[in-house]
């Protein structure tokens, strides 16, 4: 599976958007990119993916970039709920069984 | 829906004995997966179940950790004997068996087992 690279830390003013980069440079074409994110002491929340196109959704907005070498994660008004752990995670498509890949991910702080 | 459900929520044992876990999927969801985090280390996959078969236990650290899903339903994970780096947390998620592209083979994940081996 493709490697992903996240900044291990980030805060956020509660109510403003967080963005969330990811760099997947080696991704190929039949990877997806995942979002997960897990709340402290819960499992890990699916949050969106996506492949070549932006998505949004009732959590998020999923920009990828034309080359989908990178991508970023949006919370468009960030809430003292949504500090969490952010994982970026790359996947193949052809395959509806395949494991996921955690790594280090983002530590989302949000602050009032 | 009722969501991944996971039994007990903490466990306590000594060195030495045996913990069973269970984990019950979405209803409908023939893909089962358990994973693991251990202090400091990142969430890893231990193995993969297609109704009652395995389809993949590359992750499973070792023999004394047994996955069983008998009747391809609810799922149990066996540590016997346990051993001090087995404690962590303790995750199952499920998908459903149709491709990537929908929503079909998203993971979703319970709130684990979190397991103190003493």
């Amino acid at each position: 599976d493709a490697k992903t690279t996240q900044p291990t830390s980030m805060d956020c003013a509660e109510g403003r958007a967080a963005n969330l980069p990811c760099n997947h440079s080696t991704i190929s074409g039949n990877e997806y990119v995942y979002w997960y994110r897990q709340i402290h002491s819960q499992g890990p929340q699916y949050i969106i993916h996506g492949l070549k196109n932006n998505e949004t959704n009732e959590m998020a907005s999923l920009i990828i970039t034309e080359d989908r070498k990178s991508s970023t994660l949006i919370l468009p008004h960030a809430t003292l709920r949504d500090t969490a752990v952010y994982y970026c995670i790359v996947r193949p498509i052809n395959n509806a069984g395949n494991m996921l890949t955690f790594g280090g991910g983002t530590r989302l702080m949000v602050k009032p | 829906e009722a969501g991944v459900t996971q039994f007990p929520s903490h466990s306590v044992i000594e060195k030495g004995q045996t913990v069973t876990l269970r984990c019950d999927p979405i209803s409908g969801h023939d893909n089962l997966y358990w994973y693991r985090r251990v202090m400091g280390k990142e969430i890893k996959f231990l193995l993969h179940f297609v109704k009652e078969s395995k389809q993949d236990e590359s992750g499973m650290p070792n023999n004394r950790f047994l996955a069983e899903r008998t009747g391809g339903t609810y799922s149990t994970l066996k540590v016997q004997p346990a051993e001090l780096e087995d404690s962590g947390v303790y995750f199952c998620a499920s998908s459903q068996a149709s491709g990537l592209g929908l929503r079909g083979g998203t993971q979703y994940f319970g709130p684990g087992t979190r397991l103190l081996v003493l």
